[in-house]
């Protein structure tokens, strides 16, 4: 079963607590993303990556980081620097330049 | 700097009743135009898309959208929407070649009421 995969569904984190965010993909794609959903402001860009041990600032890269160690992954640390961390996280993959992106079905981040 | 803008934040119709959301986007060059629809407790899937050629494009469930150069416009339409077709709907744009990053709207809620 080819696709997207973002564990977990639903996460809770503690105020001042870094939190990893999963995204794996089987579909052989160059191309990774991060975006953060909120109500009213459609889909935000993280960080991206184009290819392994590369990867880039989005617009609000801000109290984000990732790494690209493998094709297939591409995790998100929200760390205790991003000051309103509660919101929709979505991971997105690309095969190429001129491709469509699929998206993951998101991680609900929550921060008590 | 790219934008897309969403005339409408939410949209309420009965069924049977025709559908426009418009988009307009900010960009001088060759843009891909998109249209993603998020179905309740669903994945953000592609709905249509737009790269060249024929700027009427046809997509999935009945959806079309039409891209007019000279408005920076990328409308999506459905002659007679359904009550499964409540969901939200954005149009994205990237500029065109290479990994440029897709710039989304803020989204239109559409409900349908049987």
């Amino acid at each position: 079963d080819g696709g997207i995969t973002q564990s977990p569904k639903y996460l809770f984190r503690k105020e001042g607590q870094n939190v990893t965010l999963s995204c794996e993909q089987n579909l052989n794609h160059d191309a990774m993303y991060w975006y953060r959903q909120d109500p009213g402001q459609g889909l935000r860009l993280i960080y991206y990556s184009q290819i392994v041990n590369d990867f880039q600032k989005g617009d609000i890269a801000e109290g984000y980081s990732v790494s690209r160690e493998k094709k297939e992954s591409f995790p998100l640390t929200v760390t205790s620097a991003q000051k309103n961390p509660t919101a929709f996280y979505l991971c997105a993959s690309r095969a190429g330049p001129q491709e469509t992106q699929y998206f993951g079905p998101g991680t609900r981040l929550l921060v008590l | 700097a790219q934008s897309v803008s969403q005339h409408n934040h939410h949209v309420i119709l009965s069924e049977a009743a025709s559908l426009e959301l418009g988009c307009n986007y900010s960009y001088g060059g060759t843009v891909n135009l998109f249209w993603y629809v998020q179905y309740p407790g669903q994945h953000l899937q592609l709905l249509l898309k737009y790269f060249s050629g024929d700027p009427l494009v046809k997509g999935i469930k009945g959806f079309e959208a039409e891209f007019i150069k000279s408005k920076f416009s990328f409308n999506l339409r459905k002659p007679s929407v359904q009550w499964s077709d409540t969901a939200e709907y954005f149009c994205a744009v990237n500029a065109a070649g290479g990994y440029n990053k897709l710039i989304f709207g803020a989204g239109t809620r559409l409900a349908v009421h049987p």
